[in-house]
C-alpha cells in the first residue's frame, strides 16, 4: 500500500514571496503523484500530476512539482503567491488500483 | 470539462432518519466512482468505490448496511446514509474517473451533513 506524509500542517507566507509544501511518499512500485487545492466548503481542485515522464511537473496557477525518486518526495512550489492562494493543499497518491491516498494537508495562509 | 456536481450541497437531518446524496458526471461518463467523508480540519478518507452497474467495494472499517451506495448509470452514483446518528455529520465528497482514464479522479463540490 501506498501513503504519503505532509511534513508541514501550516504554512504563513508574504504575498509575493516563494512558497514550498513538502510531500514525502511511500510505495513498493511504481506511483501517481497528484496535489489538490480545497478552498474552504468546496471540493478539491487538481494542481498538478506526476504519472510518468519528466519529474517537473507543472500545474494550473503557477504551481509546479518535482519528482524525485530516490528521495520518494513530491514537493509544491510556488514563486510568487497571492491571496487568493490561501487554501488547503493536499498531496496524494495512487497505485495501480487507481484509488487515492491523501496526506494530512497543508494550510496555506497567504499575508499581505 | 470533467465537471462533478454533488445534491444537495448541505443538509440537516434528524438522528435516525435517512438522507441521500447524489452524485453526478455532469459531461462525461463515469464508469468509476469514489466516496470520501472529511472531518473538520482532517484530510479525505475513502468510504468505498462504486462501479457502474455492480456492488460497491467498501473500505475496512466502513459499514455497508449503513452507506448504501448505487451507481445506477454512467453518470450518477448516490450515497445514503440510513439511520443517521450525530457522529455521521460530516462533509461528503464524491469524485469520477472518465472511462479510459483511470488516474485522473474529478472531484465534486462535496455534500455537508449534519444529523441533530
Amino acid at each position: 500500500a501506498q501513503s504519503v506524509t505532509q511534513l508541514d500542517s501550516q504554512v504563513p507566507v508574504f504575498e509575493e514571496a516563494p512558497v514550498e509544501l513538502r510531500c514525502n511518499y511511500s510505495s513498493s512500485v511504481s506511483v501517481y503523484l497528484f496535489w489538490y487545492v480545497q478552498y474552504p466548503n468546496q471540493g478539491l481542485q487538481l494542481l498538478l500530476k506526476y504519472l510518468s515522464g519528466s519529474t517537473l511537473v507543472k500545474g494550473i496557477n503557477g504551481f509546479e512539482a518535482e519528482f524525485n525518486k530516490s528521495q520518494t518526495s513530491f514537493h509544491l512550489r510556488k514563486p510568487s503567491v497571492h491571496i487568493s492562494d490561501t487554501a488547503e493543499y493536499f498531496c496524494a497518491v495512487s497505485g495501480s488500483d487507481y484509488k487515492l491516498s491523501f496526506g494530512a494537508g497543508t494550510t496555506v495562509t497567504v499575508r499581505a | 470539462g470533467a465537471v462533478v456536481s454533488q445534491h444537495p450541497s448541505w443538509v440537516i437531518c434528524k438522528s435516525g432518519t435517512s438522507v441521500k446524496i447524489e452524485c453526478r458526471s455532469l459531461d462525461f461518463q463515469a464508469t468509476t466512482m469514489f466516496w470520501y467523508r472529511q472531518f473538520p480540519k482532517q484530510s479525505l478518507m475513502l468510504m468505498a468505490t462504486s462501479n457502474e452497474g455492480s456492488k460497491a467495494t467498501y473500505e475496512q472499517g466502513v459499514e455497508k448496511d449503513k452507506f448504501l451506495i448505487n451507481h445506477a448509470s454512467l453518470t450518477l452514483s448516490t450515497l445514503t446514509v440510513t439511520s443517521a446518528h450525530p457522529e455521521d455529520s460530516s462533509f461528503y465528497i464524491c469524485s469520477a474517473t472518465r472511462t479510459g482514464y483511470f488516474y485522473e479522479q474529478y472531484f465534486g463540490p462535496g455534500t455537508r451533513l449534519t444529523v441533530t
